[in-house]
């Protein structure tokens, strides 16, 4: 069973151009959820994914940036007009099935993307 | 809300050594979950162990033992017969039981000396 995939693992762009990271969940999973983590620092929630439903987007900032997760294929984190301050590492970590049933509490992480933003 | 705090931003320890990494929280929550992760050079992350607030009985994996204080709100890590692949930062990190999102800390950076 394959672990939970990201790609690109590293992306460069100029300022003003769009980003685009994708996340693959484990088999199974139909939540995803992705997370920021700026140099030195920890890692901050920034959405919550079901099958084409933004649970909680609570710590995406309102512009500039967009998730999704489709029907078929990968969950997408989109940055437009990407800025310096958006340099950093973007994790993907899924879940099974939601409720009270044991695991749901467990995230498993992706390898995360690298965004350096020139 | 929800905060979690690790105070050392750096530790080392010899091989073969034991050492701990403290973490405190605050909440107004009663049931929730802990958890430290480990991000090695690859930035990988990787569970370490997890405690489940409920129980009073602290964790254990192998080498990695946990000391859960709920009323100190208190979770430090205790890694023992410290290996080179120790090295790493280790998140400590909360989740209420009916969330979806981890709280993390800012991380300590430890070091294994040969």
């Amino acid at each position: 069973n394959a672990g939970v995939m990201q790609n690109p693992r590293h992306l460069v762009r100029r300022r003003g151009q769009e980003a685009r990271l994708r996340c693959s969940p484990m088999k199974g999973h139909s939540h995803v959820y992705w997370y920021r983590q700026l140099p030195e620092e920890g890692l901050k929630f920034m959405v919550y994914l079901q099958k084409e439903n933004i649970i909680d987007e609570s710590g995406m900032p309102k512009e500039r940036f967009s998730a999704e997760f489709p029907k078929e294929g990968p969950s997408i984190l989109r940055i437009q007009q990407v800025v310096r301050g958006d340099s950093a590492a973007y994790f993907c970590a899924s879940s099974p099935l939601a409720g009270a049933r044991p695991g749901r509490e467990t995230q498993y992480f992706g390898p995360g993307t690298r965004l350096l933003v020139l | 809300a929800q905060t979690v705090t690790q105070s050392q931003p750096e530790m080392s320890v010899q091989e073969a050594e034991t050492v701990t990494l403290s973490c405190t929280y605050d909440t107004s929550e009663s049931n929730y979950y802990l958890f430290w992760y480990k991000q090695p050079p690859s930035r990988q992350m990787i569970l370490v162990i997890r405690q489940e607030a409920y129980k009073q009985q602290n964790a254990t994996e192998n080498r990695f033992s946990v000391n859960f204080q709920k009323a100190a709100k208190s979770f430090s890590l205790k890694i023992s017969d410290s290996q080179l692949g120790d090295t790493a930062m280790y998140f400590c990190a909360f989740m209420k039981r009916t969330g979806n999102q981890f709280y993390f800390g800012t991380g300590t950076s430890l070091t294994v000396i040969p």
